[in-house]
């Protein structure tokens, strides 16, 4: 079956402009994460996102960064004014159903962002 | 937060057993031991994950130590293809639990 999906898988973009990050989850799974990893580092979380609940932002870095899910489904990551920190690999993962510490993420193969 | 400690690196060659080590001296009692690994270019996959008992599974076996205190993955015969920075990461149980936290993990250089 289909798996997470991200688009575009490469961004390069100038200092200053906004990038949209968009994320298709696994069909059926209501939690989503977005992490960042940056260069020969592991992975950072970002921002949580469960069923109809408030997600969970405090891993976001700077108040540039925001994101939404639409009908429980796809995921959008926007960073306004892009900074060159900002460059690194944008990683999403959905699960069926989080609160379970025995289940398992299923992440996509992620979205290289160059800032210039 | 529960915390892990990995090798930063370790070297394998094709077909031999790779035995993968991870401490983990704080875990709870409820607290799941996963494992993931990163192909290059690709987000993490699943690899396995356990409580108590040694699991097995298509992929690997992870050996879990008595007092929980450390386990080892184990990928029987290393291939070219399980080249890779293999994370272990605590689940903890309750409140934030789905904040998993990858360290930078092991990168597992295998030889032909």
């Amino acid at each position: 079956g289909a798996g997470v999906s991200q688009s575009p898988s490469n961004k390069v973009t100038e200092k200053g402009k906004d990038v949209e990050l968009r994320c298709d989850p696994i069909s059926g799974h209501t939690a989503l994460y977005w992490y960042r990893q940056s260069l020969g580092q592991g992975l950072e979380f970002l921002i949580y996102f469960q069923g109809n609940s408030a997600p969970d932002k405090s891993g976001l870095p700077s108040d540039r960064f925001s994101a939404e899910r639409t009908g429980g489904s796809v995921s959008t990551l926007t960073i306004q004014r892009t900074q060159q920190e900002d460059s690194a690999v944008y990683l999403c993962a959905s699960s069926i159903q989080s609160g379970l510490n025995n289940e398992k993420l299923f992440f996509g193969s992620g979205t290289q962002l160059s800032v210039l | 937060d529960a915390k892990t400690t990995q090798p930063n690196s370790m070297e394998s060659n094709e077909e031999e057993p790779v035995h993968l080590p991870c401490n983990h001296s704080t875990i709870s009692g409820t607290d799941y031991i996963h494992w993931y690994r990163q192909l290059p270019s690709q987000g993490p996959e699943y690899v396995i994950h356990g409580l108590t008992s040694n699991v097995n599974n298509r992929m690997a076996s992870l050996a879990i130590a008595e007092d929980r205190k450390s386990s080892t993955l184990i990928l029987h015969r290393a291939t070219l293809r399980d080249a890779a920075v293999y994370y272990c990461i605590l689940r903890v149980s309750g409140g934030s639990n789905y904040k998993l936290t990858f360290g930078k993990g092991t990168l597992l250089t295998v030889n032909p």
